[in-house]
């Protein structure tokens, strides 16, 4: 099993529908991360959760809602969604919160996301 | 704000020696990052420089000099796998320690 997986790898969803992205580490860390990744541009870190708690929440418009019910599991539900919502969404964990202390941090290879 | 300059695209040939380069503005500095993503593929980890000076690592080594908020990533002994992008990320305190990433270097190896 590869350390971090994340379902589905790919998504087509319109303005009005709800769905869901899902995110499993296999490697006993306990922080994970949700990060936006759009073409040509840097990563942008959404939320962090340190031990099942938020710890970051950086200005993310409340249609994406982030959830994380055990240390080993994160979602994001997402609901009505704008066109510009469309990218890469990638979940990462680390041992730490933040992943900075060491710099490291294991990503899944993320959900492609098309919003119509 | 806090911003990481990286090139858009270098190009290199098989064999050879390439170095990205990364320079930062940031408010504070804790350590400086370096991360390979190929495409459809996951950002692995690949460096960190907290202090000044060459980390090598194989055919990867990583330079830092925090007095010119400047590092890079040097790639020897070019091989086609290692066409990717590369990207820089720097951690700070006023960044709570979490990342703050450059946009990505697309590195191009060319036989």
């Amino acid at each position: 099993e590869t350390g971090v997986t994340q379902t589905p790898r790919h998504l087509v969803m319109g303005m009005t529908n709800k769905k869901s992205l899902k995110c499993e580490q296999h490697l006993g860390h306990n922080a994970m991360y949700w990060y936006k990744q759009s073409a040509k541009k840097p990563l942008e870190l959404m939320f962090v959760y340190s031990l099942e708690e938020r710890v970051e929440n950086n200005s993310v418009p409340s249609r994406f809602s982030p959830e994380c019910p055990n240390s080993s599991h994160l979602f994001l539900h997402l609901h009505t969604l704008q066109p510009e919502d469309s990218a890469l969404y990638l979940c990462a964990s680390s041992q730490g919160s933040s992943g900075g202390n060491t710099g490291e941090l294991f990503f899944g290879e993320g959900s492609r996301l098309t919003v119509l | 704000g806090q911003s990481l300059e990286q090139p858009s695209e270098v190009t290199a040939v098989e064999g050879a020696i390439v170095q990205i380069n990364c320079t930062y503005q940031t408010s504070g500095f804790y350590g400086l990052s370096w991360y390979q993503q190929h495409d459809g593929g996951a950002p692995t980890f690949l460096s960190y420089n907290a202090l000044d000076g060459l980390e090598e690592t194989g055919r990867f080594s990583s330079f830092l000099s925090r007095s010119d908020s400047y590092g890079y990533l040097l790639l020897q002994e070019l091989q086609m796998k290692d066409s990717a992008s590369y990207f820089c990320a720097v951690s700070t305190p006023d960044s709570n320690y979490q990342l703050i990433w450059g946009a990505g270097t697309k590195l191009i190896i060319k036989p």
